[in-house]
């Protein structure tokens, strides 16, 4: 498996202009993450899913962020309309969810930049 | 929150000394994790410790688990520069499913 694949690596967009973050992966894992990195606010989780479900979304800052999982090698985060402060490296990570959370692989990542 | 907090927030070693990063969280877990992330990368997972084991080992590294005060030890023996890197815990809470992240220490070992 070649891992979590996340894209684009990087983008670089104008304020109000709509983001759509791609994430695969790994097949066999039945929970998703999606985080979100900055220096102010260290690592913070955005939201998961199980078995395609978003189960806790309370992470989303607010209205302009959706995320959606249509299938289990598949999922986005969208933000629309994009502001600065969404300024970020946002990672996907994905698990297997057993008896307790397995460890955690994540994609490399896309830094995102709203100029 | 149930975010761990990790301590110290910076830690500057010399090559060979030991590291030792410290993880306290504020609710019941099944399991805590300790994960590495070196600059403008991705986390890559170190080592998982159930709530019902006090000590694991994998190789330089040694994790202890004390649920009782709710904290966990990282201990990195003979640290190399390649070591250096940012270092988080992320607890597996129970009923909760998923992981959450500390604020990370942040580890650089002087050749």
């Amino acid at each position: 498996d070649a891992g979590v694949i996340q894209s684009p690596r990087h983008e670089v967009t104008e304020m109000g202009q709509e983001v759509t973050l791609r994430c695969k992966p790994i097949s066999g894992h039945n929970s998703l993450f999606w985080y979100r990195q900055t220096m102010m606010r260290g690592l913070e989780l955005l939201i998961y899913f199980n078995n395609n479900v978003p189960i806790d979304d309370s992470g989303m800052p607010e209205d302009r962020f959706s995320a959606k999982m249509p299938n289990a090698s598949f999922s986005t985060l969208k933000i629309q309309p994009s502001e600065p402060r969404d300024s970020a490296v946002y990672f996907c990570a994905s698990s297997f969810l057993g008896r307790g959370m397995a460890e955690a692989f994540f994609g490399q990542g896309t830094r995102l930049t709203v100029v | 929150s149930q975010q761990g907090e990790e301590d110290p927030q910076a830690l500057s070693i010399q090559e060979g000394e030991n590291a030792t990063m410290n993880c306290s969280y504020k609710t019941s877990i099944n399991n805590l994790q300790w994960y590495r992330q070196n600059s403008g990368r991705g986390l890559v997972h170190l080592i998982l410790i159930r709530s019902n084991e006090r000590e694991k080992h994998s190789g330089r590294l040694r994790v202890t688990l004390d649920t009782s005060k709710k904290s966990s030890s990282l201990l990195i023996t003979a640290s190399r520069a390649a070591d250096t890197a940012s270092y988080f815990c992320a607890t597996d809470a129970l009923g909760a499913n998923n992981l959450f992240f500390g604020t990370g220490t942040r580890l650089t070992v002087i050749p």
